[in-house]
């Protein structure tokens, strides 16, 4: 059974921080591994997404994930945080399904304040 | 290109009624998934639609149930319905990898 535990759900940085939030993995296949983005009152916005091609996945806005087989994480990071990142973010797994993507399990989430 | 849209936007309706949610795909996306978010949860998968037919599904009951269209749009219908089943009821469509969700349905139930 594949799950995902997202560590801290309540991250606050100073504005111009480096923001880091944590996401770990169970899998017993080559996972499908996501970030969405929440902002209030919307829907889930994808971030990056690693898919078996390369470890480092840049994604919009200026975020990044590592895939660290050896660790079973998926750590979203930006090197300076805005006010405008403000929201909740989800990491998510997924595996294949016949070519296509199978369902998405995902962590509790992790809210992220930026103070000016 | 008009990217996932769910209709209503939000809906209120009492314990016992039924309830049915619309989704339409982003353009060339053939397969459609619903997830039910609770306040202050991640997002809970409840099925997936392709080719008309429910490819799979997580672990809802009965009365959670849907449909998918030639066009690939689809409908989630819940019936007799409970307190429990307020939520925000997203849609994401995908073509291979990457789901793309639509703005949700909020659903309050009095």
């Amino acid at each position: 059974a594949q799950s995902v535990t997202q560590l801290g759900s309540h991250v606050s940085v100073s504005e111009g921080a480096l923001v880091l939030l944590r996401c770990n993995y169970s899998s017993s296949v080559p996972p499908y591994l996501f970030w969405y983005v929440q902002y209030p009152n919307q829907g889930l916005q994808l971030l990056l997404k690693y898919t078996s091609a390369a470890t480092l996945v840049k994604g919009i806005n200026g975020f990044e994930a590592e895939f660290k087989k050896s660790e079973t994480s998926f750590h979203l990071t930006k090197p300076s945080a805005h006010m405008s990142d403000a929201a909740e973010y989800f990491c998510a797994v997924s595996k294949n399904y016949g070519g296509s993507q199978g369902n998405l399990i995902f962590g509790k989430g992790t809210k992220l304040s930026v103070k000016p | 290109d008009a990217g996932v849209t769910q209709s209503p936007t939000h809906l209120i309706k009492t314990r016992g009624q039924q309830v049915t949610l619309r989704c339409s795909p982003k353009s060339g996306h053939d397969t459609v998934s619903w997830y039910q978010q609770a306040l202050g949860q991640g997002p809970q998968f409840i099925f997936q639609y392709y080719e008309e037919e429910e490819r799979q599904r997580g672990n809802f009951p009965d009365r959670f149930s849907g449909h998918q269209f030639p066009n690939y749009s689809s409908e989630l219908n819940v019936n007799a319905l409970l307190l429990g089943d307020s939520a925000l009821y997203l849609c994401a469509s995908s073509f291979g990898e990457g789901q793309y969700f639509g703005p949700g349905t909020r659903l309050l139930v009095l």
